[in-house]
C-alpha cells in the first residue's frame, strides 16, 4: 500500500513571489507521481507527472516538480505566482503495475494575495 | 474533443434511498475510475473499471458498487444512503497505458438529508 503526505494544508503567498508545495510519499513498490490542481467547483486538472527519466519535470502554467527518490519527495514549485494560481493542489501516486488507481495526499490550498 | 461528462451535477437524496451516478468518458478511453471527495477524508479511490471489468477496488462498503458498459460509460450506485455519503463524486477516464493522465469530470455533488 502507498500513502501520500502533503506537509502544508495552506500556503499563503504574495503575488509574484516563489512558492513550493511539499509532497512526500511512501510505497513498497515503484510508483508514478502526479500533481493535480482543483479550482472551486471544478474537477481536477493534471499539472505534471513523473514516469521515469529526468527527475525535473515541467508542467503547465509555469509549474515544475523534482522527484527525489532518496527522500521520497515530489515537491511542486513555481518561481512567480499569480492571483489565478489560487486553488487546491493535490499530489498523487499510482503503482506501476496497478492500473490507474490514484492515491492522493490531503491537498494544499494555495492562497495568492495581491 | 468532449471531456468527461458526469450527470447529474447536483443531487439531494434522503437517508435510506439509493442513487445512481453516471459518467461518460472521453472517446477512446477505456479506463474509468471513481473517487469520493469530502472535507474530512479528502479524495478517496472507490473503484476502477477497464473494458467492463473491475480492475481495482478501494476500501468502501459493499453499498458502493459500479459497472461499465461496452461503450466505456460507467455508473456507480450507492444503496441505503447514509448522511456520511454526502460528498463530491468524481469520475476520471484514462487511456490504457500505465501512468496515463486521468481526466476528471466536474463531479456530482450528492447531499444526503
Amino acid at each position: 500500500a502507498q500513502s501520500v503526505t502533503q506537509l502544508d494544508s495552506q500556503v499563503p503567498v504574495f503575488e509574484e513571489a516563489p512558492v513550493e508545495l511539499r509532497c512526500n510519499y511512501s510505497s513498497s513498490v515503484s510508483v508514478y507521481l502526479f500533481w493535480y490542481v482543483q479550482y472551486p467547483n471544478q474537477g481536477l486538472q493534471l499539472l505534471l507527472k513523473y514516469l521515469s527519466g529526468s527527475t525535473l519535470v515541467k508542467g503547465i502554467n509555469g509549474f515544475e516538480a523534482e522527484f527525489n527518490k532518496s527522500q521520497t519527495s515530489f515537491h511542486l514549485r513555481k518561481p512567480s505566482v499569480h492571483i489565478s494560481d489560487t486553488a487546491e493542489y493535490f499530489c498523487a501516486v499510482s503503482e506501476r503495475n496497478a492500473g490507474n488507481m490514484l492515491t492522493f495526499g490531503g491537498g494544499t490550498r494555495l492562497m495568492v494575495k495581491p | 474533443k468532449a471531456g468527461v461528462t458526469q450527470t447529474p451535477r447536483y443531487l439531494i437524496k434522503t437517508r435510506g434511498q439509493q442513487v445512481t451516478l453516471s459518467c461518460s468518458p472521453i472517446s477512446g478511453h477505456r479506463s474509468v475510475s471513481w473517487y469520493q471527495q469530502t472535507p474530512g477524508q479528502g479524495l478517496q479511490f472507490l473503484f476502477e473499471y477497464f473494458s467492463e471489468t473491475q480492475r481495482n477496488k478501494g476500501n468502501f462498503p459493499g453499498r458502493f458498487s459500479g459497472r461499465q458498459f461496452s461503450n466505456s460509460r460507467s455508473e456507480m450506485n450507492v444503496s441505503t444512503l447514509e448522511l456520511g455519503d454526502s460528498a463530491l463524486y468524481l469520475c476520471a477516464s484514462s487511456m490504457t497505458g500505465r501512468g496515463a493522465e486521468a481526466f476528471f469530470g466536474q463531479g456530482t455533488r450528492l447531499t444526503v438529508v
